[in-house]
């Protein structure tokens, strides 16, 4: 069964650093194109950064210098490190897979979501 | 960036009501649409790809169509698990964006 689970979510003060964790099971995460998407309190679906198989990532502006993904190819992780956290980053925040087919890219897999809250 | 707007917000339907949801781009985005579905406190879940492959698992009575600029969702007969919230978003351009949601709710 593929599986995505993330942990390390929590209670940060504003300017803090936290780091979430996306342990994969049933998928290899440096043979994917995987993804980090959160969701603010009762708002829809943000792309937060992206970490192709190749290594290459890329940032949405909202966490571009901020924020940084990678993976553990030994522990089958992904990993989002979070500097400088605002309150306008706390959501929940999901690892998913991205697949493609005939050049259409969509998120086929999702873990269930960590949550981060970022207050004083 | 690509601009995703959906229609309507929300709407109020009955079991068996067959139901479209529009999703509009900012911009050409051919055919690289996806529907997802997501229920509360759940994580997303991917319904439709490419604006009208159904992924697998997922009941036939879901369908998309579109090209362009102008998408639809529909539901032919909808069910008591069907009540969500439903997002489109563009894999046309980076960085990918997501409509704001069209939330389904029992009448």
């Amino acid at each position: 069964e593929v599986q995505l689970v993330e942990t390390g979510g929590g209670l940060i003060q504003p300017g803090g650093s936290l780091r979430l964790s996306c342990a994969a099971s049933g998928l290899t995460v440096n043979t994917s194109f995987m993804t980090w998407v959160r969701q603010a309190p009762g708002k829809g679906l943000e792309w937060v950064s992206v970490i192709y198989s190749g290594g290459t990532t890329d940032y949405a502006d909202s966490v571009k210098g901020r924020f940084t993904v990678s993976r553990d190819n030994s522990k089958n992780t992904l990993y989002l490190q979070m500097n400088s956290l605002r309150a306008d980053d706390t959501a929940v925040y999901y690892c998913a897979r991205e697949s493609s087919h005939k050049r259409s890219s969509y998120m086929d897999v999702w873990g269930k979501g960590t949550t981060v809250t970022v207050s004083s | 960036d690509f601009q995703m707007t959906q229609s309507p917000s929300s709407l109020s339907a009955s079991v068996g009501d067959r139901i479209t949801i529009t999703c509009r781009a900012s911009q050409s985005i051919s055919r690289f649409l996806n529907w997802y579905q997501q229920e509360p406190g759940k994580a997303p879940r991917l319904l439709i790809y490419a604006a009208s492959s159904l992924q697998s698992g997922v009941p036939s009575r879901f369908s998309g169509s579109g090209s362009g600029t102008d998408f639809t969702l529909t539901i032919s007969s909808l069910q008591p698990d069907d009540f969500a919230t439903y997002y489109c978003q563009q894999s046309y351009s980076a960085p990918w964006t997501f409509g704001q949601g069209t939330k389904v709710e029992i009448k």
